[in-house]
């Protein structure tokens, strides 16, 4: 099966630690996005990624680190400096260029205390 | 800044009836637009979409409407299921690089 894969579905950590969220697509697509979402709202843009070893900051990128070493992963890190790192975390991945639609993992709600 | 809205953040239909969702977009620029659905707890799925050079598209019983004029989309879904309970989110582009801006979105609530 083609997809894009989020793990864990849920992760708690305690503040002042730094955690890395795993995504990983098999669907052969160059771009690779990561969204935040809070309760009752929509998806804010945090990183994305057009093409492997680059990527550049969304709209919310503060707070947060991303790789991109291979065409198949994309992992994100919440760091002690993001100051609400509480929420739903969606990972997306494209065709880059020609194709706008994006494609969603099931999430990963983060829940720091 | 541009910017996607929706009118009603919530709406409850009776099973069988037709659901209507309201979309209201600020960038006149935007050539693509998509309705995702969202169950509770997963990732959005892709529903339909629509560029700008029409203004009807119709899939398996949903459809989409796009007024530029107006600058408004809507998703209709007939005959509406229990199964279609989510929320739904549209999403235009009008940046570079493939982006996506997401509107707010609006839960559609199904009572048997």
């Amino acid at each position: 099966d083609g997809g894009i894969t989020q793990s864990p579905k849920y992760l708690f950590r305690k503040e002042g630690q730094n955690v890395t969220l795993s995504c990983e697509q098999n669907l052969n697509h160059d771009a690779m996005y990561w969204y935040r979402q809070d309760p009752g709202q929509g998806l804010r843009l945090i990183y994305y990624s057009q093409i492997v070893n680059d990527f550049q900051k969304g709209d919310i990128a503060e707070g947060y680190s991303v790789s991109r070493e291979k065409k198949e992963s994309f992992p994100l890190t919440v760091t002690s400096a993001q100051k609400n790192p509480t929420a739903f975390y969606l990972c997306a991945s494209s065709m880059a260029a020609s194709s706008y639609e994006q494609y969603f993992g099931p999430g990963t709600r983060l829940t720091v205390t | 800044g541009e910017s996607v809205g929706l009118h009603l953040p919530t709406l409850s239909v009776q099973e069988g009836d037709n659901s209507i969702i309201n979309c209201a977009y600020s960038n006149s620029a935007s050539d693509y637009f998509i309705w995702y659905k969202q169950e509770s707890g997963k990732g959005p799925q892709f529903i339909i979409d629509i560029r700008s050079n029409m203004d009807k598209r119709q899939g398996q019983r949903v459809t989409v409407l796009l007024n530029k004029t107006v600058k408004h989309l809507s998703l209709q879904i007939a005959a509406t299921q229990p199964g279609d309970s989510a929320v739904y989110f549209c999403a235009e582009t009008g940046r570079a690089g493939n982006m996506l801006t997401f509107g707010g979105g609006t839960r559609l609530m199904v009572k048997p």
